[in-house]
């Protein structure tokens, strides 16, 4: 295993489209974080899961957000009605909980653009 | 309120120079503070981290610095090297070390230019 991994890589849309992202965790590791970062900005928590459960969600999240982990394993990050006030890198990391390393493994992100 | 702030959006150092990247965090119940750095077109990589318990952790040529009583953290690069040139983020798990959430609050950046 290589690391966190995402696709697509970049993705433009237009406004009104929906868009789905992926993440593959490390394959051990059992929490899952999605955290969206706009230019010049640091990233933001969006929302996480602890293996299938989504345990947080940031206010950040509106209802045309919708994440999902059904096995555990990878996760999908789903918005709809997109806007061009969307349009940022989304992110996902993950982490071992219980390991006593709260390291959060970072992927490249996904670069959402909305025109 | 939860809020992590770096006090300089760009550091310019010369090759070979040690570089400080400055960070400073509000909420005093913290516990828990995190360097990473995000080169261009990348996600954050873990620098290093550090626990309220400490005042200073030392890695291969960083050191992270915490001050507790001016909630203030900084992270100390040895001998900066061109590859070091990157965009540098402290992070703080608002819950605190051992609480169950893993969530992250970052600051904002500082983008650390390596002159040759």
């Amino acid at each position: 295993d290589t690391g966190v991994s995402q696709d697509p890589r970049h993705k433009i849309t237009k406004r009104g489209q929906n868009v789905t992202f992926r993440c593959d965790p490390i394959s051990e590791h059992n929490r899952l974080y999605w955290y969206r970062q706009t230019l010049g900005q640091g990233p933001e928590f969006l929302t996480y899961f602890q293996n299938e459960a989504q345990l947080e969600k940031s206010r950040l999240l509106s209802d045309r957000f919708s994440a999902e982990r059904p096995k555990g394993s990878f996760s999908t990050l789903e918005i709809q009605r997109t806007e061009q006030g969307d349009s940022a890198m989304y992110l996902c990391a993950s982490s071992a909980i219980g390991t006593g390393n709260h390291e959060q493994y970072f992927g490249p992100g996904t670069r959402l653009t909305v025109t | 309120g939860e809020s992590v702030g770096l006090h300089l959006p760009t550091l310019s150092v010369q090759e070979g120079d040690n570089s400080i990247i400055n960070c400073a965090y509000s909420n005093s119940a913290s516990d828990y503070f995190i360097w990473y750095k995000q080169e261009s077109g990348k996600g954050p990589q873990f620098i290093i981290d550090i626990r309220s318990n400490m005042d200073k952790r030392q890695g291969q040529r960083v050191t992270v610095l915490l001050n507790k009583t001016v909630k203030h953290l900084s992270l100390q690069i040895a001998a900066t090297q061109p590859g070091d040139s990157a965009v540098y983020f402290c992070a703080e798990n608002p819950a605190g070390y051992s609480s169950n959430t893993g969530k992250l609050i970052f600051g904002q950046g500082t983008t650390l230019q390596v002159k040759p």
